[in-house]
């Protein structure tokens, strides 16, 4: 059984720096991308960027691009959304999600995390 | 950039059929996905490249898509598919969600 399994809620101060993890099982981590999508409160889904596993191909939404880095461990089956200064428009909540497909055109997201809430305040 | 744009709200009576339009430039041209996200819940696939549902999708749910629109349509409409619904594509290394449709069933 695929499953994503994300780190729990965060509450952060403007400024800091934040980690969250979504660790895949059920599956050959390695074949697939893993995408981050943001959803800000009472608004919609939002691609933020999506990372291949194997080599670290990475492509950042235009809108995330510098903002925020993704990253992947293969050796504990784990990717990764960072901040390096987090703002307080940076509360939501963040889903990790595999990309299946052949070939991009055909991509969709097919399995997604539990979401992990950030919450930054002072 | 590519936009994908949803209706914010759709109604629909129990047992009545619901249409959820996504439009965007020759969306035809490329696949479309839907998601379905009820509140407090991840998203969940319900359609994939325009027509397949996923395993575990009732048949109640279809998709098509041609021109400028892909359609997501729920026959039989029950209370349990009130929820947001998402439409998605892919435009050269972007991955787009329309708006986001809610549909209420009453």
């Amino acid at each position: 059984e695929v499953q994503l399994v994300q780190s729990g809620a965060e509450v952060k101060k403007p400024g800091e720096s934040l980690t969250v993890s979504c660790r895949a099982s059920g599956y050959t981590f390695t074949e697939f991308w893993i995408g981050w999508v943001r959803q800000m409160p009472g608004k919609g889904l939002e691609w933020m960027g999506v990372i291949y596993v194997d080599d670290s191909d990475t492509r950042y939404s235009p809108s995330f691009q510098g903002q925020v880095t993704l990253s992947v461990d293969k050796s504990i089956n784990t990717a990764h959304l960072q901040w390096n200064s987090l703002k307080a428009s940076d509360t939501a909540m963040y889903y990790c999600a595999r990309l299946h497909g052949g070939n991009p055109i055909e991509y969709y997201f097919d399995f997604w995390g539990q979401g992990t809430l950030v919450t930054v305040s002072s | 950039s590519f936009e994908l744009t949803q209706p914010s709200s759709v109604s629909v009576s129990p047992g009545q059929t619901a249409s959820i339009d996504c439009s965007g430039d020759n969306l035809g041209n490329r696949y479309a996905s839907w998601y379905q996200q009820k509140p407090g819940q991840s998203p969940v696939l319900v359609i994939y490249q325009d027509t397949k549902r996923p395993s575990g999708i009732p048949e109640r749910f279809s998709g098509s898509n041609s021109a400028n629109t892909a359609t997501l349509t729920i026959r039989g409409t029950q209370a349990m598919d009130e929820a947001d619904y998402y439409c998605q594509t892919w435009d050269t290394n972007i991955w787009v969600f329309g708006g986001g449709t809610k549909l209420t069933v009453l």
